[in-house]
């Protein structure tokens, strides 16, 4: 079955840049039913959507990180990735990646990843 | 302060049903957006557990039921099970500003 898997820094420097990368396996990213998304959970809170991107490179955030967000997708190496600039401690969250399946707005996240932990400190 | 209102905190014995409820507005479960319901062990990845309002996924035991009306969804678990400590996540989308997927701020179920 489809599986997902967070990489990247556990702890990054206030004012720097956060760059995660989730690598698929068991199917392809390729595929024009799901959306390739971006969450995180802050300690002790629900989690929060952070994103997403399509097979084609399309991408749509939430409205309040899309002027520090980025995310590109390499469909020949099953993989996506984000990357938030100009992080805060308030940033300091586990991140999870997760595929995105169903119409439209009543989307539902249906598998994700074990998550990464990344912590903003200097 | 989250977009989706849970109660923080639910519990009961083994056998009984308990109920979890998702309070939302008329910008997001009550404008007829979909509520689907996670499950999160501690120190794992949330879990679909009910997706489309009631519709559970293979593998998800028929304990676990989903309902919606108006401006709020309900989350059932009947015959509790020790198992089904853990913490219960209500989402939705919210069409506000340019609209983005929003969950609630969870509500932790303990087996007595």
């Amino acid at each position: 079955q489809v599986q997902l898997q967070e990489s990247g820094p556990g702890l990054v420097k206030p004012s720097e840049t956060l760059s995660l990368t989730c690598s698929v396996s068991g199917g392809s990213i390729y595929n024009g039913d799901f959306y390739w998304s971006w969450l995180r959970q802050p300690p002790g809170k629900g989690p929060e959507w952070i994103g997403y991107i399509y097979y084609t490179g399309g991408t749509y955030f939430n409205p309040s990180l899309k002027s520090r967000l980025t995310m590109s997708i390499d469909t020949s190496k099953n993989q996506f990735s984000l990357t938030l600039k100009s992080v805060t401690a308030a940033d300091t969250a586990v991140y999870f990646c997760s595929r995105g399946d169903g119409a439209l707005q009543d989307r539902a996240f249906d598998i994700w990843g074990q998550g990464k932990m990344v912590t903003v400190s200097s | 302060q989250s977009v989706l209102t849970q109660p923080p905190s639910v519990s009961g014995a083994p056998g009984q049903r308990v109920t979890i409820s998702c309070t939302g507005t008329s910008s997001n479960i009550g404008a007829g957006y979909d509520v689907h319901w996670y499950q999160q062990l501690p120190g794992t990845a949330p879990k679909l557990l009910i997706y489309g309002n009631y519709n559970r996924p293979s593998g998800v035991p028929g304990r676990f039921s989903g309902s919606k009306s108006g401006t709020s969804a309900s989350l059932a678990i009947s015959g509790l099970q020790a198992e089904d400590e853990a913490d219960y996540y209500c989402q939705s989308y919210d069409n506000t500003l340019s609209g983005s997927w929003v969950f609630g701020g969870g509500t932790k179920l303990t087996v007595l």
